[in-house]
């Protein structure tokens, strides 16, 4: 892999709890874009941040979920209240630059499971 | 909004066998192209990438795809499929409006029996 770390690996919440999902991007890299794939689908956007900034959340559910990319650590994924529905993988992936011709390297994934 | 299709949900195929799986998207424009792998228990890699030049594309492990521009297509190919090629194929579109995020297709599951 690219060198992309996200953690941890697996996660389980019952409901109602937070979770808490990390990535830290490959190193020089400045962008960072999580995905999430549901049993049985393909990945879904959720979310684009640069450092201090989210650039494009088009794909977040409107409520109980937050990203950030702070100036220093990793990127948090923040799910409130989770719901069983929620379970899924997440990835998150990151590139050095954007534009027309960048590429994406992904991480492992973080397998949430709701009980 | 641009979306993805792979109509091969789900391809079994002995080893040796040749290997095409289909992928088209819906966006008109300037496009970049993917294809990723995602082995059982592991996370996506990329197999191969299209941004412009040849539309025929050469990736690792002896996979191409080839983009044809006219019937918004982008379709994986493999001479001969080995079982270590079982796994989770997944096409990608961005560009457009959608330059910083990627579009996956549904993907399709492939088994390689020996």
């Amino acid at each position: 892999n690219a060198g992309v770390m996200q953690n941890p690996r697996h996660l389980v919440r019952r409901r109602g709890q937070e979770a808490r999902l990390r990535c830290s991007p490959m190193k020089g890299h400045s962008h960072v874009y999580w995905y999430r794939q549901l049993p049985e689908e393909g990945l879904k956007f959720m979310v684009y941040l640069q450092k201090e900034n989210i650039i494009d959340e088009s794909g977040m559910p409107k409520e109980r979920f937050s990203a950030e990319f702070p100036k220093e650590g990793p990127s948090i994924l923040r799910i409130q209240q989770v719901v069983r529905g929620d379970s899924a993988a997440y990835f998150c992936a990151s590139s050095l630059t954007t534009g027309i011709s960048y590429e994406q390297y992904f991480g492992p994934g973080t397998r949430l499971t709701v009980t | 909004a641009q979306s993805v299709s792979q109509h091969n949900h789900h391809v079994i195929l002995s080893e040796a066998a040749s290997l095409e799986l289909g992928c088209n998207y819906s966006y008109g424009g300037t496009v970049n192209l993917f294809w990723y792998v995602q082995y059982p228990g592991q996370h996506l890699q990329l197999l191969l990438k299209y941004f412009s030049g040849d539309p025929l594309v050469k990736g690792i492990k002896g996979f191409e795809a080839e983009f044809i521009k006219s019937k918004f297509s982008f379709n994986l190919r493999k001479p001969s499929v080995q079982w270590s090629d079982t796994a989770e194929y997944f096409c990608a579109v961005n560009g457009g409006e959608n330059t910083d995020k990627l579009i996956f297709g549904t993907g399709t599951r492939l088994q390689v029996f020996p």
